[in-house]
């Protein structure tokens, strides 16, 4: 079945410490997100990317960096830089197009130690 | 001033009472929009995209106001499967971003 793999689901980071969250899809989509979600609030864009090898800043970039190097792959790096990183993070994928929907994985709970 | 707005709630309704929500946006040229459920510490899922012209699935009915920008979704006969958090998506097209409100909780009681 196609979908989004996000690994692992819950992590823990020691501080100063950068930690990868993996992001899958076997969609085909060209279009790939990543947003963070903190209790009680909405989902803030960290990072998109619209064609592999290219990628924007979302709302609140600083602190994480992505790589786009293969379509089906979007890893978001939680930079020591970033000093509240406790959060759910979620990874999602459009076709890219007008009027398509996103379709999410499953979600990291990221937690400092 | 925020892409969407959304009321968080919470709506605490009983079994079987139509409860409605209203979502508001402020890119007038914004062209899809969605209803997406999110149980607790889950992804979000789709619910319904949400059209012009409006659009039914079973007990669940979402409706577009242009001239007002806002959209809304009613749910009749809530079940208590129903109890969720609602979130409004927008997606206005340039730059392919999606815009979230906040998510309105819904409880619904037996």
């Amino acid at each position: 079945d196609g979908g989004i793999t996000q690994s692992p689901k819950y992590l823990f980071r020691k501080e100063g410490q950068n930690v990868t969250l993996s992001c899958e899809q076997n969609l085909n989509h060209d279009a790939m997100y990543w947003y963070r979600q903190d209790p009680g609030q909405g989902l803030r864009l960290i990072y998109y990317s619209q064609i592999v090898n290219d990628f924007q800043k979302g709302d609140i970039a600083e602190g994480y960096s992505v790589s786009r190097e293969k379509k089906e792959s979007f890893p978001l790096t939680v930079t020591s830089a970033q000093k509240n990183p406790t959060a759910f993070y979620l990874c999602a994928s459009s076709i890219g197009a007008a009027d398509e929907k996103l379709f999410f994985g499953s979600g990291t709970q990221l937690s400092v130690l | 001033r925020k892409e969407v707005e959304q009321d968080p709630g919470p709506f605490n309704v009983p079994e079987g009472a139509t409860v409605a929500f209203n979502c508001t946006y402020s890119n007038s040229a914004s062209q899809s929009f969605f209803w997406y459920r999110q149980d607790c510490r889950k992804e979000p899922k789709l619910l319904m995209s949400v059209y012009s012209s409006g659009n039914e699935d079973g007990r669940f009915t979402a409706q577009l106001n242009r001239a007002s920008q806002y959209i809304s979704l009613l749910i009749r006969d809530s079940k208590l499967s129903d109890s969720a958090t609602y979130l409004c998506v927008v997606n206005p097209v340039t730059g392919n971003q999606f815009y979230f409100g906040t998510g309105t909780s819904l409880t619904v009681i037996p």
